[in-house]
């Protein structure tokens, strides 16, 4: 039943290499974001869309690019992946912002080596 | 920015026991929503809360939207295995997405 899926799902990756998470969602919401969640920190916002071509940066924007193409997809891009972006990232997809009911994706598992 | 503080960090229980959590912030907040997550999974919205005061429950669980609207409070009763997972609150801090709490870890022991 998930109107949202994250690819991949696991990726293990080296230290300088460009990396690329995909969400997709199928709900046709216009929001959608990205959080990180590391062990002490909880869930920490990255970037968000409030529609095509329009994104905003987070909390933890730093070493993250995001772009928004088509409704349907968000993509998170880390240009040059170092250790401490080692982290489970998660999509989100809401109706409006901020939102009540955010959707989650099943989240990606990220390890830079 | 907007920060959510909850407690306790973890919490490890006998199955059967009940379990309580809150949440507190330093400014007000109009709304306060309750998250739980499953291991290996994402967040999935269990309660939502709306005013001041507020009493909502989901089954076995019940939150309590404080009267300051500073804090919020989750409680679990008579918990079984399926209830471990984080616990998070959120809230909106203006017309920006949602700050979470740093979450709640719960354990049941059998």
């Amino acid at each position: 039943d998930a109107g949202i899926t994250q690819s991949p799902r696991h990726k293990v990756t080296e230290t300088g290499t460009p990396v690329t998470l995909r969400c997709h969602q199928t709900e046709n919401h216009r929001y959608m974001y990205w959080y990180r969640q590391d062990p002490g920190h909880g869930l920490r916002l990255i970037h968000y869309s409030y529609g095509v071509k329009d994104t905003d940066k987070g909390e933890v924007s730093d070493g993250y690019s995001v772009s928004r193409s088509k409704t349907e997809d968000f993509l998170l891009t880390l240009e040059s992946a170092t250790s401490s972006q080692t982290s489970v990232y998660f999509c989100a997809i809401s109706e409006s912002m901020p939102g009540l009911g955010y959707t989650f994706g099943s989240g990606t598992r990220l390890t830079v080596v | 920015g907007q920060q959510l503080n909850q407690s306790p960090q973890s919490m490890f229980i006998q199955e059967g026991e009940d379990v309580s959590m809150n949440c507190t912030s330093s400014s007000i907040f109009n709304t306060w929503l309750w998250y739980k997550q499953d291991p290996g999974e994402g967040p999935v919205l269990l309660i939502a809360l709306y005013k001041a005061g507020e009493l909502t429950s989901n089954g076995r669980l019940t939150a309590q939207f404080g009267t300051t609207r500073k804090d919020s409070f989750l409680n679990i009763s008579a918990s079984i295995p399926s209830d471990v997972g984080i616990y998070f609150c959120a809230g909106p801090s203006g017309n920006t997405p949602l700050v979470f709490g740093k979450g709640t870890r719960l354990s049941v022991i059998a």
